[in-house]
């Protein structure tokens, strides 16, 4: 089956520190997803890659989606503690409607 | 509130007891979907509904898992004879149909805990 290998497993960072994590998988993906979760809540969906190449940005995020179509990217710019929680990618492989998810990055920002 | 819904938020049951959740989709979605999650993993794929249809069902879904979505609106995940492994946040998530948007949205999900 499609797996997704998400690196780093977790990150520890200052605030106002820009940081970078990323997906690759091991067959090309349709769709790349990046979520946050927080403890105890559903993943919140932050940004939707549908092209490849695509660079795509919201508010303090950019993520891209890799050319080859096996991996994406998320940067989020000058953190804040706020930014803590467990980010994962997800994507679309064979089908357009089964996520498959990576097991996480865990963001810890000291203020 | 017009996110997905799901109840009840936490349920502490007996092994062997059955539970049922229940989620509510984003109102115009038309496609549902049942996850779960484990400590420490990401959201593992169970089934999947375009309006009432159940269109697929993962390995993951035993037997004792039965999920329904009458009239295509709200849908059910009822677990027959808990087990311990069956300790898991149960996540349901929705989407519109079709095309290249195949954004979910998720639920706060329900975590479910077999004493």
């Amino acid at each position: 089956g499609q797996q997704l290998n998400q690196s780093p497993q977790s990150m520890f960072i200052q605030e106002g520190e820009d940081v970078s994590m990323n997906c690759t998988s091991s067959s090309i993906f349709n769709t790349w997803l990046w979520y946050k979760q927080d403890p105890g809540e559903g993943p919140v969906l932050l940004i939707a890659l549908y092209k490849a190449g695509e660079l795509t940005s919201n508010g303090r995020l950019t993520a891209q989606f890799g050319i080859t179509r096996k991996d994406s990217f998320l940067n989020i710019s000058a953190s804040i503690p706020s930014d803590v929680g467990i980010y994962f990618c997800a994507g679309h492989g064979g089908s357009n409607y089964k996520l498959t998810f990576g097991k996480g990055t865990l963001l810890t920002v000291n203020p | 509130d017009t996110g997905v819904s799901q109840d009840p938020r936490h349920k502490i049951t007996k092994r062997g007891q059955n539970v049922t959740f229940r989620c509510d989709p984003i109102s115009e979605h038309n496609r549902l979907y049942w996850y779960r999650q484990t400590l420490g993993q990401g959201p593992e794929f169970l089934t999947y509904f375009q309006n009432e249809a159940q269109l697929e069902k993962s390995r993951l879904l035993s037997d004792r898992f039965s999920a329904e979505r009458p009239k295509g609106s709200f849908s059910t995940l009822e677990i027959q004879r808990t087990e311990q492994g069956d300790s898991a946040m149960y996540l349901c998530a929705s989407s519109t149909g079709g095309g290249s948007n195949t954004e979910a949205f998720f639920g706060q999900g329900t975590r479910l805990t077999v004493v």
